[in-house]
C-alpha cells in the first residue's frame, strides 16, 4: 500500500530565506506527483505537477524535483514571504489506478 | 480555467439529518471525481472514486450507505451524508480530472464544504 510522508511536519523561518519542503513515498510505481497548497479552513491549490517520466517542474519561485526510483520528491521556495504561509501537501497517483494518495502536510510559517 | 466549484461552503445540521454537498466542474468535463474528507491538523483522506454513469468505489472503512455518491453528469457529483451524527464533522473536498488533454492527468479541487452536525 502506498504511503506518502512529508518532512518536516512544520516549519518556521524568516522571511526571506530559501526552504526545501521534503515529501516521501514507498512504492515508485507512481503516474505522477502533485504539489498544492492549502490555506487554514479552504481548499487546495495546485502548485506543480511532475509527470513521472518528469525529473523536475518550477514556477515562479518554486522548484519541484522527483527522484522516482529513491521514492522522494522535494519543494524549493526561493526568497520565501509572509504569503507563503500554509499547509503544503504532496500527493502521488498511483500508475495502477485513478487513485492520489496524500502526505500529512508540511505547515509553513513566514514570519516577517 | 480548470475550477471545481463545491456547494454549500458551509452547513450546519441537526444530527439524524441528511446533507447534499454538490461538486461540479464549471469549465471542462470529468469522467471521475473524487471525494475526500479532511478532519482538524490532518491530511486529506479519499473516501470515494466517483465515475460518471456507474457506481462509485469507495474506500475500505467507508460505509456506502452513508455517504452516497452519485455522478450523473460529466460535470456534477453529489454526496450526501445520511442521518448525519456529530462524528461526521467534518471538511469535504472534491476533485476532478479532466476528461481531455493537456490536464487529462491533473486534479483540481475544490473549495471544500465544511459539515457541523449539532
Amino acid at each position: 500500500k502506498q504511503e506518502v510522508t512529508q518532512i518536516p511536519a512544520a516549519l518556521s523561518v524568516p522571511e526571506g530565506e530559501n526552504l526545501v519542503l521534503n515529501c516521501s513515498f514507498t512504492d515508485s510505481a507512481i503516474y505522477n506527483l502533485q504539489w498544492f497548497r492549502q490555506d487554514p479552513g479552504k481548499g487546495l491549490t495546485s502548485l506543480l505537477l511532475i509527470q513521472s517520466s518528469q525529473r523536475e517542474q518550477t514556477s515562479g519561485r518554486l522548484n519541484a524535483s522527483l527522484d522516482k526510483s529513491s521514492g522522494r520528491s522535494t519543494l524549493y521556495i526561493a526568497a520565501s514571504q509572509p504569503g507563503d504561509s500554509a499547509t503544503y501537501l504532496c500527493a502521488v497517483r498511483e500508475a495502477y489506478g485513478q487513485n492520489f494518495v496524500f502526505g500529512p502536510g508540511t505547515r509553513l510559517s513566514v514570519l516577517p | 480555467g480548470a475550477v471545481v466549484s463545491q456547494h454549500p461552503s458551509r452547513v450546519i445540521c441537526k444530527s439524524g439529518t441528511s446533507v447534499k454537498i454538490e461538486c461540479r466542474s464549471l469549465d471542462f468535463q470529468a469522467t471521475t471525481m473524487f471525494w475526500y474528507r479532511q478532519f482538524p491538523k490532518q491530511s486529506l483522506m479519499l473516501m470515494a472514486t466517483s465515475n460518471e454513469g456507474s457506481k462509485a468505489t469507495y474506500e475500505q472503512g467507508v460505509e456506502k450507505d452513508k455517504f452516497l455518491i452519485n455522478h450523473a453528469s460529466l460535470t456534477l457529483s453529489t454526496l450526501t451524508v445520511t442521518s448525519a451524527h456529530p462524528e461526521d464533522s467534518s471538511f469535504y473536498i472534491c476533485s476532478a480530472s479532466p476528461l481531455l488533454a493537456p490536464s487529462y492527468n491533473e486534479q483540481f479541487f475544490g473549495p471544500g464544504t465544511r459539515l457541523t452536525v449539532l
